[in-house]
């Protein structure tokens, strides 16, 4: 059975870098099926959409965000990364990793938006 | 930047009929994704495409659509449903979008 497993540091500095990983296990990243996805949720908020990446390195990012954010892919350790830039502390959050569908048809692929796995989480906080 | 509009709670008796809806201009043209989430855990994928349930899902839960409303009906309320619950779309530029969360509360 698929599993996301969320890893990295849970206290980043104001104007630092975050930096989180996701590993896949149980299944590979290299497939033509799935997007790989990070989210996120501020303490007591609602969810947000940071960005997707396919395993070919095609990414698509939330406007909001594209400036600060890079989403990247290791096929060789069956992981993806997000790299959030310049952080302040409305930063701070759940980050979820997720998993989207792929769905292609009549030759053209389109993004299915049902997250259906889901990484735990991890807890990330933006303080000196 | 678009928007999806949930009511921020509901609440029913066990064994009722919950309704939660999601609004948002463009939703008779995209489909609508709804997850469960309850504290300190991870959101569940309880509908997709509209109305479609994933394998898991109990069959009290179900999704409907009309124009630019979308409902989450979760028939015969059960305990273990309170929880908040999610809607999710796409704008025009294809940017997932969340819905604000409707805490459901079973009295």
């Amino acid at each position: 059975q698929l599993q996301l497993q969320e890893s990295g540091p849970g206290l980043v500095k104001p104007s630092e870098t975050l930096s989180l990983t996701c590993t896949v296990s149980g299944g590979s990243i290299s497939t033509s099926s799935y997007y790989w996805d990070w989210i996120r949720q501020p303490p007591g908020k609602g969810l947000e959409w940071i960005g997707s990446i396919y395993y070919s390195g095609s990414t698509y990012y939330n406007p909001s965000l594209r400036s600060r954010v890079t989403i990247s892919v290791d096929t060789s350790k069956n992981q993806f990364s997000l790299k959030l830039r310049s952080v302040t502390a409305a930063d701070t959050a759940v980050y979820y990793c997720a998993r989207t569908r792929r769905d292609c048809s009549g030759g053209s692929c389109v993004r299915i938006g049902a997250f259906d796995i889901w990484g735990q989480g991890t807890v990330v906080t933006v303080s000196s | 930047s678009y928007e999806l509009t949930q009511p921020p709670s509901v609440s029913v008796s066990p064994g009722q009929t919950a309704r939660i809806t999601c609004s948002g201009d463009a939703l008779s043209k995209q489909y609508v994704y709804w997850y469960q989430q309850k504290p300190g855990q991870a959101p569940v994928l309880v509908i997709y495409k509209d109305s479609e349930r994933p394998s898991g899902i109990p069959e009290r839960f179900s999704g409907s659509s009309s124009g630019t409303t979308v409902t989450l009906t979760i028939s015969g309320v059960q305990a273990e449903d309170e929880a908040d619950y999610y809607c999710q779309s796409a704008d025009s530029s294809g940017t997932w979008v969340f819905g604000g969360g409707t805490k459901l509360t079973v009295l």
